[in-house]
């Protein structure tokens, strides 16, 4: 069974860009669709993107101007990049294969 | 943007009640339309695929049906660790979209 974790820095400065890792365990990374979530704290989850096993990225149109997913297969790591965040990118982030196998989430705060 | 609408949001229910939440869809999706339960500080937990079909470990008090653009989640029987927060999720097209989200609270 594939597990996930997510990594990455907990606070990040207004403007700056958010970069988060999810390192891939118990399966080759190549087998898989790669999304990523996000949760504001208390709130639902969004949508942020997803690459699929040929490379292929499908971003959601709210952040499509901000976000990068990328895949490092000789680390098994799915890579998050979202630009020029703001207080409202505040959130869980996760990294899944969706529907079935997600990571723990790793809280990101934007904040001077 | 296909857009789930979640009801209720919120729900009180004593164990061993018959639960049902209700996800709609803004437009058809067939029956590409997940289910998952979220406990405080965890990730999301994938109960049904396809509507209806229980992932492998589900209790079987937990069901999914379609009705056209509604879907309903029921939870027969309900147990103190079902007490959580739930929600659909629609993988018919890109973006994919969640409802808001059912918290299930103990009465």
């Amino acid at each position: 069974q594939v597990q996930l974790q997510e990594s990455g820095p907990g606070l990040v400065k207004p403007s700056e860009t958010l970069s988060l890792t999810c390192n891939v365990s118990g399966d080759s990374i190549s087998n898989y669709y790669w999304s990523w979530i996000r949760q504001p704290p208390g709130m639902g989850l969004e949508w942020i993107g997803y690459m699929s096993s040929n490379g292929r990225t499908t971003y959601n149109p709210s952040l499509q101007s901000r976000v990068t997913i990328s895949v490092d297969t000789s680390k098994n790591q799915v890579s998050l990049k979202l630009s020029s965040v703001t207080a409202a990118d505040t959130a869980i982030y996760y990294c899944a294969t969706l529907p079935s196998v997600w990571g723990q989430g790793t809280l990101v705060t934007v904040s001077s | 943007d296909i857009e789930m609408t979640q009801s209720p949001s919120s729900l009180s229910a004593s164990v061993g009640d018959r639960v049902t939440i209700t996800c709609r869809a803004s437009q058809s999706i067939s029956t590409y339309l997940n289910w998952y339960q979220q406990k405080p500080g965890k990730a999301p937990k994938f109960l049904i695929y396809a509507a209806s079909s229980l992932q492998s470990g589900v209790p079987s008090r937990f069901s999914g049906s379609r009705s056209g653009t509604d879907f309903t989640l029921t939870i027969s029987n309900v147990q103190p660790e079902d007490f959580a927060t739930y929600y659909c999720q629609q993988s018919y097209s890109a973006p994919l979209t969640f409802g808001g989200g059912t918290k299930v609270e103990i009465k």
